[in-house]
């Protein structure tokens, strides 16, 4: 079965750290690779994907995520955190194939908190 | 990015009514997905609405609990149906948008209904 993992239900930094929140995927062929973040009482924003190409991928507010084709991992990371970074994170992943499979395939979430 | 209204933002709404979700977007889009997220939990999709076909659901969600509507490639509406205060939740809608990256789904803010 089509699934993803965030193996951690928080996570915990110090402002200025760096941080990495985990996500691992069961998708059999070459999936899309999504992150989003909400904030407290607000809908999901678009933060980075992976489609092809640079594994390393680069989005919004500083974050990046490494795709690991071998270890089916697609971890979100970020240089130094901020306390604004608070918030919950969700990894998805679309299947490879198109038409009625469009749909995302969510993680359970991470909440980062930073402390200051 | 996609800019994506849902109205109702917020509603209470009593046992055994029913309520509908408008959803609009910022320009013509070919797919539009609504997923549900309870409390504390991941997003679920419902269904994904196509404009000119009935909506494909997903296990577990039928048309008479959910019925949606998709009038033109920019509007989509949900109805939750005879509603209990299991149906509290988060309901967003969004949207599969193709850009010079490839495809990317975006989410509107999210319509967070509570069934009393």
């Amino acid at each position: 079965a089509q699934s993803v993992a965030q193996p951690e239900d928080q996570v915990n930094v110090a402002e200025g750290n760096p941080l990495t929140v985990k996500c691992t995927y069961s998708v059999s062929g070459n999936p899309y690779l999504f992150w989003y973040v909400q904030y407290p009482n607000r809908g999901l924003q678009f933060l980075l994907k992976y489609i092809t190409g640079d594994n390393l991928v680069k989005g919004s507010y500083g974050f990046e995520a490494e795709f690991n084709k071998s270890q089916t991992s697609f971890h979100l990371k970020k240089p130094s955190a901020l306390v604004s970074d608070s918030a919950l994170y969700f990894c998805a992943v679309r299947p490879p194939y198109g038409g009625a499979t469009n749909k995302l395939i969510f993680g359970t979430g991470t909440l980062l908190a930073v402390q200051p | 990015s996609a800019v994506i209204s849902q109205k109702p933002s917020r509603d209470i709404c009593q046992r055994g009514t029913s309520l509908t979700i408008q959803c609009q977007v910022d320009s013509q889009v070919t797919m539009m997905f609504w997923y549900r997220q309870q409390p504390g939990q991941s997003l679920t999709l419902i269904a994904t609405a196509n404009q000119g076909s009935e909506a494909t659901y997903e296990s577990g969600f039928v048309i008479d609990k959910f019925p949606i509507s998709r009038p033109n490639l920019t509007f989509s509406t949900l109805t939750v149906s005879n509603m209990s205060p299991e149906d509290s939740s988060i309901y967003l809608c969004s949207v599969d948008r193709l850009g010079t990256e490839g495809n990317t789904i975006y989410f509107g803010e999210g319509s967070w209904l509570t069934v009393v």
